[in-house]
C-alpha cells in the first residue's frame, strides 16, 4: 500500500532534548516536506526537500533541521526543543513539484515540550 | 510565494451544494491550483486540481475563471462527512528566485455540515 509513515504518533517530551520524528514513503516520490499545525493557523511548511542531498527552508524553519540521505527518508530534527515547538506536525511527499502532483500526507506526529 | 485566501469557516446543511472560494492574486503562470481536504488529526488528503476553466471528478467539481485569480470549490449535495477543514494550495512563483518546493496553505476553511 502507498503510503507516508511518521513515527512516533505521539511525543512527550522535555525542553532541550534532542529529538527525532522519522518519515518514511514508499512511493519512490522525490518531493518531501514538513509542515507543522497550530490551531487558528493552518498548516505550515517547515522545510522541504526537492530530492535526495537537497533541502530547503519553508515558512518556519527556526529551530528544526532535515536531512535527505535516502529518498524514502525525511526525518526531521530538533536539537533542543522549546515549549513553542508544541504542536502537530505532518509529513508529505509527492512526484517533482514541477509536475504539479498532489501531496500525500501522513497521519501526523502530536508532539508535546514542557 | 503565492498566498491564499480562504473563508474562515461555512456552514451548511445536508443535502446542499457547498463553495467555497479561494483568491490567489499572485499565482504563477505555470501553477495549478490543487484542494485539499483535512479530518481532525489526520493529514489532509487530496480532493480536486486544475489549471483553468471546469474539472470535475467524482466527489467535486473545480472552476477557475480565465484571470486564474480565484477558484471556487463546489461540493455537491453535501453530507455530515464533509465536515472538514478544505485547503485551497498553489505553488511557489518560480522567478522570484526561490525552488518550486514553497508552499502555502493558509488557514483553509471549516466547513460544518449540519443535519
Amino acid at each position: 500500500e502507498a503510503q507516508v509513515t511518521q513515527n512516533p504518533r505521539y511525543l512527550i517530551t522535555v525542553t532541550g532534548k534532542k529529538l527525532t520524528v522519522t518519515c518514511s514513503q514508499n512511493m519512490n516520490h522525490e518531493y518531501m516536506s514538513w509542515y507543522r499545525q497550530d490551531p487558528g493557523l493552518g498548516l505550515r511548511q517547515i522545510y522541504y526537500s526537492m530530492n535526495v542531498e537537497v533541502t530547503d527552508k519553508g515558512d518556519v524553519p527556526e529551530g528544526y533541521k532535515v536531512s535527505r540521505k535516502e529518498k524514502r527518508n525525511f526525518p526531521l530534527i530538533l536539537e533542543s526543543p522549546s515549549p513553542n515547538q508544541t504542536s502537530l506536525y505532518f509529513c508529505a511527499s509527492s512526484l517533482p513539484k514541477s509536475y504539479n502532483s498532489p501531496l500525500h500526507f501522513g497521519n501526523g506526529t502530536r508532539l508535546t515540550v514542557t | 510565494l503565492a498566498k491564499t485566501t480562504q473563508p474562515i469557516s461555512m456552514d451548511s446543511y445536508e443535502g446542499q451544494e457547498v463553495n467555497i472560494t479561494c483568491s490567489h492574486n499572485n499565482i504563477a503562470t505555470n501553477d495549478y491550483i490543487t484542494w485539499y481536504q483535512q479530518f481532525p488529526s489526520q493529514g489532509p488528503r487530496f480532493i480536486i486540481q486544475g489549471y483553468k476553466t471546469k474539472v470535475t471528478n467524482e466527489v467535486a467539481s473545480l472552476f477557475i475563471p480565465a484571470d486564474r485569480k480565484s477558484s471556487t470549490l463546489s461540493l455537491p449535495r453535501v453530507s455530515l462527512s464533509d465536515t472538514a477543514v478544505y485547503y485551497c494550495l498553489v505553488g511557489d512563483i518560480p522567478n522570484r528566485g526561490s525552488t518550486l518546493g514553497r508552499l502555502y496553505f493558509g488557514r483553509g476553511t471549516q466547513l460544518t455540515v449540519w443535519p
